[in-house]
């Protein structure tokens, strides 16, 4: 069955950065994007960027434009998302999840567990 | 970017009715491409809808969605005990995708 899971927790002072990885399995990892949504505490979800795991094209929303850094290793079926000049705000549960669509950040069937990140001093 | 407003923000209703979530956006979503998910708490979002009006896989059939253009709709038809949970609708027109700020249906 198809499954995405997510490294664990992590706490990181303002101004670090961090790394999630997260693996699949049970598809065909080249045939599908990973899209990254965040979502902070008792706030809705947040589309951050999205990645071809065929071809590694990218789309990164705007306003993390930057800060963000997505990639694949395509031997290991797994999806990274790195996130730099960590901010308070930036506290939150970070998904990554498979996207079906035929273009860059469409919509998600399968999510991982999400990675809680607190950026607290 | 596409604003997603959804209604109401609080749905209290018993087991049994019928539950209807709203999604307005800003600008028209191009080929309905609107999906939306049911999030428990501490739990995954789940997609429920695509397409505007397609059900997921294993999605049960109470749940229905319609719309098109600026206006979508989410019907629950007859609430089981699990469906009281936060929904969201999604677009994935243009770029970039984006959520509404959800709807909780909580048991009254």
């Amino acid at each position: 069955q198809v499954q995405l899971v997510q490294s664990g927790a992590e706490v990181k002072k303002p101004g670090a950065s961090v790394k999630v990885s997260c693996k699949a399995s049970g598809y065909s990892f080249t045939s599908f994007g990973i899209s990254w949504v965040r979502q902070a505490p008792g706030q809705g979800l947040e589309w951050m960027g999205w990645i071809s795991a065929y071809n590694g094209n990218i789309n990164y929303a705007q306003m993390l434009q930057g800060r963000v850094t997505l990639t694949t290793d395509i031997s290991t079926s797994t999806a990274y998302m790195e996130l730099r000049s960590l901010r308070s705000d930036d506290t939150a549960v970070f998904y990554c999840a498979r996207d079906l669509g035929s273009h860059p950040g469409s919509f998600f069937d399968y999510w991982g567990q999400g990675t809680l990140v607190t950026a607290s001093s | 970017e596409i604003v997603l407003t959804q209604s109401p923000g609080t749905l209290s209703l018993s087991p049994g009715e019928r539950a209807t979530v709203s999604c307005r956006a800003s600008q028209s979503v191009s080929s309905s491409y609107l999906a939306w998910y049911q999030q428990k708490p501490g739990q995954t979002p789940r997609l429920l809808i695509y397409g505007a009006s397609s059900r997921a896989t294993g999605i049960p059939d109470r749940f229905s969605g319609s719309g098109s253009g600026t206006d979508f709709t989410l019907t629950i038809s007859r609430l089981e005990p699990e469906d009281f949970a936060v929904y969201y609708c999604q677009q994935y027109g243009s770029s970039p995708p984006t959520f509404g700020g959800g709807t909780k249906v909580e048991i009254k």
